[in-house]
C-alpha cells in the first residue's frame, strides 16, 4: 500500500544551522505532498505543499521540491531558529483521496 | 473564525466509562475527520465524514462511534473506554476530500484511560 517514510528523530541543531528532513513516499500515480508542523501543545498546521511533479512549496523560509524520479519531498531551511523547534510531518494524499502521514520528526534547535 | 475547536482539552476516564469528544468547525467545511496520535505511530485515521449524514471508517475505528448531523459538528464517542485508547485525539476539517486540500486541525484532546 501507499506509505510515507521520514527520517527518525529527534534532530538536534544549533541556531542558524542548515536543516534537511528527509521524506520519501510510495504511491501509484501522482499524489499531492504536504509538510505539516506541530508546535508543542498544539494541533498540526500546514507548512507547505506541492501538488505536481517538480513543484516547489515554500513558507516561512522552509522549502520542499516534489521529486517524482526519487519519490521524495525533503524539507529544507537555510538557517533555523529556536522557534522552529517542533514536530514535522510529511504526508501524501493518494489517488483515492486518502491521506497518509509519516510518523513525524522531532526537531530541537539549541540557542 | 474560530477554526476547528475541540473540547475537552484533557480528560481522565476509568476503564469501561463512556464519553464524547466534541469537535466543531465554523468554516463550512464538508470533510471532517478524527485522528489519534501515539508516540512513534504518527497520526492514524479513526473515522471521517464527507458531509452531513455521511460517515465512514478509517484505519482504526474499533471502539469508536461518530455521527454527523450538521456540517459544523463531528463528535467522537468512546463506547467503553480501554487503556489502549489513551492517546491524543485530533479533529481536522477541509473544504472537501479533494487531494489538493489542506487539512485544518484542532488543538487536540489528551485522554488518559486508567
Amino acid at each position: 500500500g501507499d506509505s510515507v517514510t521520514q527520517m527518525e528523530g529527534p534532530v538536534t541543531l544549533s541556531e542558524e544551522a542548515f536543516l534537511t528532513i528527509n521524506c520519501t513516499y510510495t504511491a501509484t500515480g501522482y499524489p499531492s505532498l504536504f509538510w505539516y508542523v506541530q508546535y508543542p501543545g498544539e494541533g498540526l498546521q500546514l507548512l507547505l505543499k506541492a501538488t505536481k511533479a517538480d513543484d516547489k512549496g515554500s513558507n516561512k523560509g522552509f522549502e520542499a521540491t516534489y521529486r517524482k524520479e526519487t519519490t521524495s519531498f525533503h524539507l529544507e531551511k537555510g538557517s533555523v531558529q529556536v522557534s522552529d523547534s517542533a514536530v514535522y510531518f510529511c504526508a501524501l494524499v493518494n489517488r483515492d483521496d486518502k491521506i497518509i502521514f509519516g510518523k513525524g520528526t522531532r526537531l530541537h534547535i539549541l540557542p | 473564525n474560530a477554526g476547528v475547536t475541540q473540547t475537552p482539552k484533557f480528560q481522565v476516564l476509568k476503564t469501561g466509562q463512556s464519553m464524547t469528544l466534541q469537535c466543531a468547525q465554523d468554516m463550512n467545511h464538508e470533510y471532517m475527520s478524527w485522528y489519534r496520535q501515539d508516540p512513534g505511530m504518527g497520526l492514524r485515521l479513526i473515522h471521517y465524514s464527507v458531509g452531513a449524514g455521511i460517515t465512514d471508517q478509517g484505519e482504526v475505528p474499533n471502539g469508536y462511534n461518530v455521527s454527523r448531523s450538521t456540517t459544523e459538528d463531528f463528535p467522537l464517542r468512546l463506547l467503553s473506554a480501554a487503556p489502549s485508547q489513551t492517546s491524543v485525539y485530533f479533529c481536522a476539517s477541509s473544504p472537501s476530500r479533494d487531494r489538493q486540500e489542506t487539512q485544518y486541525f484542532g488543538p487536540g484532546t489528551r485522554l488518559l484511560v486508567l
